[in-house]
């Protein structure tokens, strides 16, 4: 069964620098949620989407955007990055209502 | 306090011992209840998905809802050593998002 693809899986970057990290959720899933998870913490929410809209907020920071596009695929862009971003970030896809779906996540690192 | 409670653990079990994980939460508004297994580095992987009260049982694992009691339960029967893994609960509400809140995670260890 498809599940939800992140890419990519690693990105370096360092201190003031821009990333653009991408999802692609389950087929007929048109809701998509980014989390961030830090070293023995658990998934913080961050946004979701439902249908190409911003459907909920979380503890995302103001240097940080996301969208949803046409074809349902979501970018996190964060920009003026710290070194308290680096953590894995995780996208999950659901259904209108159901559970959601993770995908593999994307490791940040922050120099 | 926050709004969903979970052991951190960590929970140390001997090979084919039953593991009982739990997470009390104090929002009534919940309705989907969910638990995740995480190996480390890896992205959660849904195990159980409840919608209400109730049981659900899939092979070795049983999940148990008490909204009367804001309680729920993960049950692993015949626990393996390919259990080990950090046990999430997440549960949401229907309240114009769906945003999950999770718990801390259970870090559990099953021993050969």
């Amino acid at each position: 069964a498809a599940g939800v693809i992140q890419s990519p899986r690693h990105l370096i970057k360092e201190k003031r620098e821009t990333a653009t990290l991408k999802c692609y959720p389950i087929p007929r899933h048109d809701t998509v949620y980014w989390y961030q998870q830090g070293p023995g913490q658990d998934p913080q929410f961050l946004i979701s989407f439902y249908e190409k809209m911003q459907s909920d907020k979380g503890s995302i920071p103001d240097r940080f955007s996301a969208q949803q596009f046409s074809d349902y695929h979501s970018e996190l862009n964060m920009s003026s990055l710290e070194l308290g971003d680096s953590a894995l970030y995780f996208c999950a896809s659901s259904p209108p209502v159901g559970e959601q779906y993770f995908g593999p996540g994307t490791r940040l690192t922050v120099t | 306090q926050k709004e969903v409670e979970q052991d951190p653990g960590p929970l140390s079990v001997p090979e084919g011992a039953i593991v009982s994980l739990n997470c009390t939460y104090s929002n009534s508004a919940f309705q989907y209840f969910m638990w995740y297994r995480q190996y480390s580095r890896k992205g959660p992987e849904l195990l159980m998905y409840t919608y209400s009260s109730g049981n659900k049982e899939d092979g070795r694992f049983t999940a148990q809802v008490d909204k009367s009691s804001k309680y729920i339960s993960l049950f692993i029967r015949d626990s393996q050593p390919s259990d080990s893994a950090t046990y999430l609960c997440a549960m949401s509400a229907n309240t114009g998002g769906f945003k999950t809140i999770f718990g801390a995670g259970t870090r559990l260890f099953v021993k050969a």
